[in-house]
């Protein structure tokens, strides 16, 4: 099944640094979006991009799509302690006359004070 | 507490028992998704609702899942005759579906356990 791969599996990186994590998909999509999740909690939508769109930007979010090469890429800048969480991107495919959001398995972010 | 609620946070069952989860959505919102997530895994769909209409099955949904809307707010998700491998965090979702909004709002999640 079609389903966004993150990448790197794990990131490590100190307090202050950006993060950049990498997501690529396989078949068309009307939209990315990226989730965070803290250890044993539920998924907060952080940011949406739509297929027609190349770059967003919310707060220390920067996020990238690139439909040609099926990938986008999500940098935090500045990075947080608070910022330690998985992060998941999750692509919104079109079935018949509904729409389905498949997640990657995530890029487990650990912030380091 | 506006936020979409599940219940119960946990779930420890016996292999071959009947559970059924609750999720409660945001209160406007006409659209319900379930996802079982397991260990280091991202979510993976289930099935979703338009008001009280189910309207997509994951192959994932075997015979033994089922999921109601019945009037179109709260959402239970029943999992009958369990086994092992339905150990999981099954997660609840909700969103409005207006143009230009495509946002879902996450439940906490039930962490069903079979032993």
């Amino acid at each position: 099944s079609q389903q966004g791969e993150e990448d790197p599996q794990a990131l490590s990186i100190q307090e202050g640094e950006n993060a950049t994590m990498n997501c690529s998909y396989k078949t068309s999509i009307n939209n990315l979006q990226w989730y965070r999740q803290n250890s044993g909690r539920g998924l907060v939508h952080l940011i949406l991009i739509r297929s027609n769109e190349r770059e967003k930007h919310s707060g220390r979010l920067r996020v990238t799509l690139d439909t040609s090469k099926k990938s986008s890429s999500l940098l935090i800048t500045a990075s947080r302690a608070a910022d330690t969480a998985s992060y998941f991107c999750a692509t919104e495919i079109k079935m018949d006359s509904s729409y389905k959001l498949i997640f990657g398995s995530g890029t487990r972010l650990l912030v380091r004070p | 507490d506006t936020g979409v609620s599940q219940n119960p946070r946990h779930k420890i069952t016996k292999r071959g028992q009947n559970v059924t989860f609750r999720c409660d959505p945001i209160s406007e919102h006409n659209r319900l998704y379930w996802y079982r997530q397991t260990l280091g895994q991202g979510p993976e769909f289930l099935t979703y609702f338009q008001n009280e209409a189910q309207l997509e099955k994951s192959r994932l949904l075997s015979d033994r899942f089922s999921a109601e809307r019945p009037k179109g707010s709260f959402s239970t998700l029943e999992i009958q005759r369990t086994e092992q491998g339905d150990s999981a965090m099954y997660l609840c979702a909700s969103s409005i579906r207006d143009w230009g909004n495509y946002e879902q709002y996450f439940g906490p999640g039930t962490r069903l356990t079979v032993t």
